[in-house]
């Protein structure tokens, strides 16, 4: 089975630019999350789906960010516009229902850096 | 308090040592916890989940809960120089809200 895609792996934008980062979950699963990684701050989730729903946005940083799951298979996350401190790597990651046994399974990431 | 902490490292063991990792966790409600591997540029690739306490046994690796003492730990066998990691300690809290650990970085030195 394929796992959580995600793309693209890599971007390089200008501040100001618009990003989009695209994620599909494991078929089934009916949770989805965003995650973002740096070294100063290590893995913070920035918000989560149920059923395509989203259920909690507060680790959002701001009003440039939004998130879309238009769909059971397809969720976006985008920047608008872009700043420096953006770049980091973005995760999203799939979890089958809510049962707190069950793990979430993540993506390869997109690295993004913004100059 | 974090809610899930674990120390940074990085902790260095010899090839064929046990490693051993832990993480304590505040919320006493807190029912089940995982344990991922990250390598450097990858992203975080579950290893073992535990919810009872006690130990939990897959291959070289054990996964330890004590909920009296609210620690959780892993323990790797053998060491291999491919262990060499982030390992980050995920629990859910009474609220079922996921938790991770700032992760311990883990160097086995041949």
């Amino acid at each position: 089975d394929a796992g959580v895609i995600q793309s693209p792996r890599h971007e390089v934008t200008e501040m100001g630019q618009e990003v989009t980062l695209r994620c599909k979950p494991i078929s089934g699963h009916d949770y989805l999350f965003w995650y973002r990684q740096t070294m100063m701050r290590g893995l913070e989730l920035l918000i989560y789906f149920n059923n395509n729903v989203p259920i909690d946005d507060s680790g959002m940083p701001e009003d440039r960010f939004s998130a879309k799951m238009p769909n059971a298979s397809f969720s976006t996350l985008k920047i608008q516009p872009s700043e420096p401190r953006d770049s980091a790597v973005y995760f999203c990651a799939s979890r089958p229902d809510s049962s707190t046994l069950r793990a979430q399974y993540f993506g390869p990431g997109t690295r993004l850096l913004v100059l | 308090q974090k809610e899930v902490e674990q120390n940074s490292g990085p902790l260095s063991v010899p090839e064929g040592a046990i490693a051993s990792l832990n993480c304590t966790y505040s919320d006493r409600g807190s029912q089940s916890f995982f344990w991922y591997r990250q390598y450097s540029g990858k992203s975080p690739e579950l290893i073992m989940f535990i919810y009872s306490n006690g130990d939990k046994e897959d291959g070289r690796f054990t996964a330890q809960l004590n909920k009296a003492s609210q620690y959780v730990s892993l323990l790797i066998r053998d060491s291999q120089p491919s262990d060499s990691a982030t390992y980050l300690c995920v629990g859910y809290s009474s609220a079922s809200k996921i938790i991770f650990g700032s992760g311990t970085r883990l160097s086995i030195r041949p």
